[in-house]
């Protein structure tokens, strides 16, 4: 069973682009919302993350927008670059099972030159 | 030194074999975590061990298990290997049991034929 649902699979950006990946959730006891991204052959890196507490966090190009009524939260790529080309992850969790991950199915994210 | 170190990178074993998967954790994390990524797919979380007790497993049978030893490095164990055991294994390791960003290891890729 998913906890959380992310999407689109999969879109492509020109360079300079926005990317939105959207995610969306049903615990509303999950109170931390990491993204990462994680390129081919390697493990997930953390991006940046938000708590429910707030409603947007921002840090260089990468802004988390959270949702908690909508329960929704979404990753925007500011001026998108070709190495910003990876898939990414959202994930949620919460203290009463020690934080422990639960990832969506991953955006793979394309940006052209 | 720095960072989460697993072996081996690469693995091929039969269907019905044993394989055991190894994680060092970086330095001073005391929480240890094993993900399971399909191809195609997000993480799917295993077990954790915070100071060598196991203390959270998700949706997997028993022939999964693991060890973390007082150095705080870690084992995953898998019995009666299946086809669909074949993905990329995450160790994930942080501090104090909670989440204070987990940091990932590049993964085993084990291939069941």
């Amino acid at each position: 069973q998913q906890q959380v649902k992310q999407s689109p699979q999969s879109l492509i950006v020109q360079k300079g682009g926005i990317s939105i990946i959207n995610c969306a959730y049903e615990n509303t006891a999950f109170d931390y919302f990491p993204w990462y991204q994680q390129f081919p052959g390697k493990g997930p890196a953390l991006l940046i993350a938000i708590r429910p507490d707030v409603s947007e966090k921002k840090e260089g190009r990468f802004t988390i927008s959270f949702n908690k009524s909508a329960k929704q939260f979404s990753l925007h790529i500011m001026d998108s670059q070709p190495g910003d080309s990876a898939t990414y992850f959202c994930a949620a969790s919460k203290k009463e099972n020690d934080y422990k991950l639960s990832f969506g199915a991953g955006t793979t994210v394309t940006v052209r030159a | 030194e720095t960072g989460v170190t697993q072996s081996p990178t690469h693995l091929i074993k039969t269907r019905g074999q044993q394989v055991t998967l190894r994680c060092s954790s970086q330095s001073g994390h005391n929480t240890v975590s094993w993900y399971q990524q399909a191809l195609g797919q997000g993480p799917q979380f295993i077990f954790q061990y915070y100071r060598e007790e196991e203390n959270g497993r998700g949706n997997f049978p028993p022939r999964f298990s693991g060890l973390q030893f007082p150095n705080y490095s870690s084992e995953l164990n898998v019995n009666a290997l299946e086809l669909d055991d074949s993905a990329l294994y995450l160790c994930a390791s942080s501090l104090d049991g909670r989440y204070y960003g987990y940091t990932f290891g590049s993964g085993t890729r084990l291939t069941v034929v």
